[in-house]
């Protein structure tokens, strides 16, 4: 296993098209993570699942955004009805289930860039 | 809602010279994590504190938890090249909230 791995890297698409995106997270982790990330940013929370289960989910989060983990493995992230504000890199990351453990910290993938044109 | 904010934003420093980034948060802390990020790449786990006043060191890091666990501190000592990149603390909240809020990072930029 060789990190969290993230599909596609890089996603163009026009105003008012969906798009999905996949997160393979560490096997051994069940707590995944979704963020977003725009230039000279810090990672902004979006949504956290311990297993299959959608535990949290932030107040900023558009209705237009919608995560699953069907089965506690991969993850998806879809944006429906995309505008340009949604441009940003989104990553994904996931955790060891105890966050009391000292070196307990999020493995980050790479992230899926999306440019709304 | 928690906000965390970190300064300075951007620090210039020559090589071999010390850097220090601090980092505050508007509620108390249940523990604090820091990352690094280099240009181009993700956020890179470094460490976590959950001890009120926790001092932590890995090689030239020095990393520190205030005694309210609203604040912390990473310092650098005698900077290399290699340390390049932003520098983001993190915290989780005392409500069982599990996403990790994010400061704003500091980006060290480092003259040869």
């Amino acid at each position: 296993d060789t990190g969290v791995s993230q599909n596609p890297r890089h996603k163009i698409t026009k105003r008012g098209q969906n798009v999905t995106f996949r997160c393979d997270p560490i096997s051994e982790h069940n707590r995944l993570y979704w963020y977003r990330q725009t230039l000279g940013q810090g990672p902004e929370f979006l949504t956290y699942f311990q297993n299959e289960a959608q535990l949290e989910k932030s107040r900023l989060l558009s209705d237009r955004f919608s995560a699953e983990r069907p089965k506690g493995s991969f993850s998806t992230l879809e944006i429906q009805r995309t505008e340009q504000g949604d441009s940003a890199m989104y990553l994904c990351a996931s955790s060891l289930p105890r966050p009391r453990q000292p070196n307990y910290g999020y493995t980050f993938g790479s992230g899926t860039r999306l440019t709304v044109v | 809602g928690q906000q965390v904010m970190q300064i300075p934003q951007y620090q210039h420093v020559q090589e071999g010279e010390d850097f220090t980034t601090y980092c505050n948060s508007s509620t108390t802390l249940s523990n604090i994590q820091w990352y690094k990020q280099r240009p181009g790449g993700h956020p890179v786990f470094l460490i976590q504190l959950v001890k009120s006043g926790e001092v932590k060191k890995q090689k030239r890091l020095t990393f520190q938890f205030g005694e309210a666990k609203k604040n912390s501190s990473l310092h650098i000592t005698a900077t290399q090249t290699t340390d390049v990149g932003t520098y983001f603390c993190a915290g989780h909240g005392g409500g069982g909230a599990d996403g990790l809020t994010f400061g704003k990072g500091t980006h060290l930029i480092i003259q040869p």
